[in-house]
Order: C-alpha cells, then structure tokens, then sequence
C-alpha cells in the first residue's frame, strides 16, 4: 500500500517563474491539504482540497493556487516565484478523519 | 487566537539522560486535538501521538509518554533514556474545529554519544 507520493523531490527556479509541485494521496484518501515549511520554522497550511474543491485555505496570497483530480490526486501552483517561496513543500492526505493525516516526503524547492 | 508555542528552540542532551520538550497551545475551541510530529533530516512528517482534548489521560509508548494539562494549555513529551536516533525536529501541533493543522516552530533535539 503505498503512502503519500510527491514529485519533484528538488526543485530549482528562478525568481519570477512559475512552479508545479505534485501530489499522489495515500490509497483511499480523498482529502488533500498543503504545506509549506521555510527553512527552520514550522510548517504552515496552504489550501486543504476535497471532491477537486478547495475547501479552505491559509494566510496565502493568490500567486499559491491548487488543482485536484477525479483520482483525489492534486498540484499545487505558485506563479511568481519570490525569494521567500524557498521550502519545503509537504502534502497530507486523509479520508473521514481529518485528525488522521498522512504526510508525504515533500518536494524542496530553492528560488534563486 | 490559534497557536502553538514551543519556546525551547534547541536542546542538546547526552545518550541515556531524559528529556521533556514543552508545548503550550492556545485555542478557544472546545473540541480540537493535539499532536507530536518528528521530523528527521529526510524531512519527512513522523506522526508520534495524537490526543483529543477530552482525554486528559497521560500516555506512554516505550520511551516517550506525554502529559497534557488542560488546566496549562500544555501538552509536553518526554523521551526517557534518550538515544542518538531519537536526533531530529520535533513539532507540537494543534487542529482546532477545524481540518488544518497549526505548528508550533519545532524543537531541535540533538543526542549525543
């Protein structure tokens, strides 16, 4: 049974670009939430998606925008690349229990 | 307010000595839950425990137990007997009446030999 899957696992952009991180959730799983951990701090919520809608979302602007597919699987999206987008990107994914999240290896991405 | 305080940024204890990492919450929720994630250098999310808050009852799993006080918005973990693998981030968090969850910024546990 596989867990959560993300790919990349390393990215590297330039500032101003765009991004795509993906997101495979645990087998089962229909809910997936996002998070973006910065270099020594605490992970923080993006966006949580459900039935491919996104039901809600943390204290980020619209350049951080998501996607989820009939198959529960989703992508998050950042136009504009700061500086600042530098983290660690980690997706969880869960079913029913909200409290039961699962979480994936996470995807780095460094903006020069 | 929601939050999650971990004030200790760092602790570093040698192999065998006993260790409390502290988390104090804030919520105005009745229901919500509190969790420890330990996160290696890989990374990844290692979910420790996960406790309601009408269960006030202490827990203890091997080495590690936990104490959560309602009456302190705390819910502190102790590792007994440190090990060097036990080296890593850990993170308090609390999900509110909510889906989210909230982090405190972690407490970087070093063991030494």
């Amino acid at each position: 049974d596989a867990g959560v899957t993300q790919s990349p696992t390393h990215l590297i952009k330039t500032r101003g670009q765009q991004v795509t991180l993906r997101c495979s959730p645990k087998s089962g799983h229909d809910t997936v939430s996002w998070y973006q951990q910065a270099l020594g701090q605490g992970p923080q919520f993006i966006f949580q998606y459900y039935e491919e809608e996104e039901r809600q979302r943390g204290n980020f602007p619209d350049r951080f925008s998501g996607h989820q597919f009939p198959n529960y699987s989703s992508e998050l999206n950042v136009n504009a690349l700061l500086l600042g987008d530098s983290a660690l990107y980690l997706c969880a994914s869960s079913r029913d229990n909200p409290y039961e999240q699962y979480f994936g290896p996470g995807t780095r991405l460094t903006v020069t | 307010a929601q939050k999650v305080t971990q004030a200790q940024t760092e602790i570093s204890v040698v192999e065998k000595e006993d260790v409390t990492l502290d988390c104090v919450y804030e919520t105005r929720d009745t229901t919500y839950y509190l969790f420890w994630y330990k996160q290696p250098p890989s990374g990844e999310l290692v979910f420790l425990i996960r406790r309601n808050s009408f269960d006030e009852q202490n827990e203890i799993s091997g080495r590690y137990s936990w104490n959560f006080q309602k009456s302190t918005s705390s819910f502190n973990f102790t590792i007994t007997a440190s090990q060097v693998v036990d080296s890593a981030v850990y993170f308090c968090a609390l999900m509110p009446n909510t889906d989210k969850l909230i982090f405190g910024t972690g407490t970087r546990l070093q063991v030494f030999p």
